[in-house]
């Protein structure tokens, strides 16, 4: 356990319906990264809060895709008119975003398996 | 970022040394290596990372060449519990966002 949730841990929908995903980060953390992982690829980039602002979104987070982290504590990640091409584990990460040229490493959640029917 | 190469695959006899390769041969001068794994049904976790310098933590080592164009993670004791994908990343360290870029990784298998 890495001190990062994710609710929920699986999530099966049909076609065209919209989905909200949690995540809580580590409470001090003030980063949030969202990732997405296909089957047999590596996690995928999607977007990045520093506290309450999101600052980086990936070319992968379609308009139907957005994410909120409204008072730089948890997140949520919604998917609106979902689609086949939508079901993929959806991974949120934290870490604390220090000054003086240490690196930050990422903790990552446990995932949030969604399948679109 | 530079771009990583990496085994598909391996496999190790448990309690024998783990010598996973990279290869990333566009690595510029600022660019550090990271080393991520990910067990089955988790989200990936940190290993280890370096800049030119060997390093070493409770995890792991991490041996990157003169050149730096390649590097090896070494798991001194591989238990079952190594079982995993592992990433090697190569990206600059700039402060900001730290998003991470994963290639495919290598599945090692750790067997009794």
């Amino acid at each position: 356990d890495t001190g990062v949730s994710q609710d929920p841990r699986h999530k099966i929908t049909k076609r065209g319906q919209n989905v909200t995903f949690r995540c809580d980060p580590i409470s001090e953390h003030n980063r949030l990264y969202w990732y997405r992982q296909t089957l047999g690829q590596g996690p995928e980039f999607l977007t990045y809060f520093q506290n309450e602002a999101q600052l980086e979104k990936s070319r992968l987070l379609s308009d139907r895709f957005s994410a909120e982290r409204p008072k730089g504590s948890f997140s949520t990640l919604e998917i609106q008119r979902t689609e086949q091409g939508d079901s993929a584990m959806y991974l949120c990460a934290s870490s604390l975003g220090r000054s003086g040229g240490s690196y930050n490493e990422q903790f990552f959640g446990p995932g949030t398996r969604l399948t679109v029917l | 970022d530079a771009k990583t190469t990496q085994p598909t695959s391996m496999d190790c006899a448990e309690g024998r040394a783990a010598n996973l390769p990279c290869n990333h041969s566009t690595i510029s001068g600022n660019e550090y290596v990271y080393w991520y794994r990910q067990i089955h049904s988790q989200g990936p976790q940190y290993i280890i990372h370096g800049l030119k310098n060997n390093e070493t933590n409770e995890m792991a080592s991490l041996i990157i060449t003169e050149d730096r164009k390649s590097s090896t993670l070494i798991l001194p004791h591989a238990t079952l519990r190594d079982t995993a994908v592992y990433y090697c990343i190569v990206r600059v360290f700039q402060g900001g966002s730290e998003k991470l870029v994963f290639g495919k990784g290598t599945k090692l298998t750790v067997n009794p």
